[in-house]
């Protein structure tokens, strides 16, 4: 069936380093792509969304890539803070109901 | 605003009995989602609902899952008998609509013995 995956399940970057985490996709259908960021014991938290009419988004801090030709999907922190260690899961969203699929996630270690 | 509530925060039971889960979405929010996360994995969807009705459940064990949504706000979810593999967090998340932002309550983690 279709899925949701990361390529890198674990991310170690240094306090101020700029960070990329990846995401492939599968399914062609899908046309809204969110990042979610989920800390030890609490719910995924909403990061940044894009569509697929766009190509990128930026946020404070964040940006997003949708490569629609490769279905592959980024998240780019800029500066990254010890405060962004965290699971990070794209979920896209496919059909008009907008199903929701989530990979399996991205650990992000940030080292001060 | 208020985020989503989810209650019990724990739960532990013995197999084979049954277990209820709670969930208030924020005011407004006419989709309600309930997941399954596994140790290690990401959210599973088990059911989406649009106000009280289904949009998807394809992925709900109905043989002993089960949830509802009966006026439109508050939801509850119910495992019957539950089974040492549906130990996991169980996330409800709500949403203005479909396509849009979904906000996540902090779950209830579902331990079976």
């Amino acid at each position: 069936g279709e899925n949701v995956g990361l390529h890198l399940p674990t991310l170690s970057v240094q306090e101020g380093d700029n960070s990329i985490i990846n995401c492939a996709y599968s399914n062609s259908a899908s046309d809204y792509f969110i990042w979610y960021k989920q800390e030890s014991g609490k719910g995924p938290q909403f990061i940044i969304d894009i569509r697929s009419n766009m190509d990128k988004r930026q946020g404070q801090r964040v940006t997003v890539l949708l490569n629609k030709t490769v279905k592959h999907l980024s998240l780019q922190i800029a500066a990254t803070q010890p405060g962004d260690s965290a699971v990070y899961f794209c979920a896209e969203n496919s059909g008009g109901s907008y199903i929701p699929t989530f990979g399996r996630g991205t650990s992000l270690i940030v080292h001060p | 605003e208020a985020g989503v509530a989810q209650s019990p925060r724990y739960k532990i039971i013995e197999k084979r009995q049954s277990v209820a889960f709670w969930c208030n979405p924020i005011s407004g929010h006419a989709t309600l989602y309930w997941y399954q996360q596994i140790l290690g994995q990401g959210p599973k969807l088990l059911i989406q609902f649009q106000n009280n009705g289904v949009v998807d459940d394809s992925q709900l064990p109905k043989d002993r899952f089960s949830a509802e949504r009966l006026k439109g706000v508050d939801s509850t979810l119910k495992i019957q008998p539950a089974k040492l593999e549906d130990s996991a967090v169980y996330l409800c998340a709500s949403s203005r609509g479909g396509g849009q932002p979904q906000h996540f309550g902090d779950g209830t983690r579902l331990s079976i013995l």
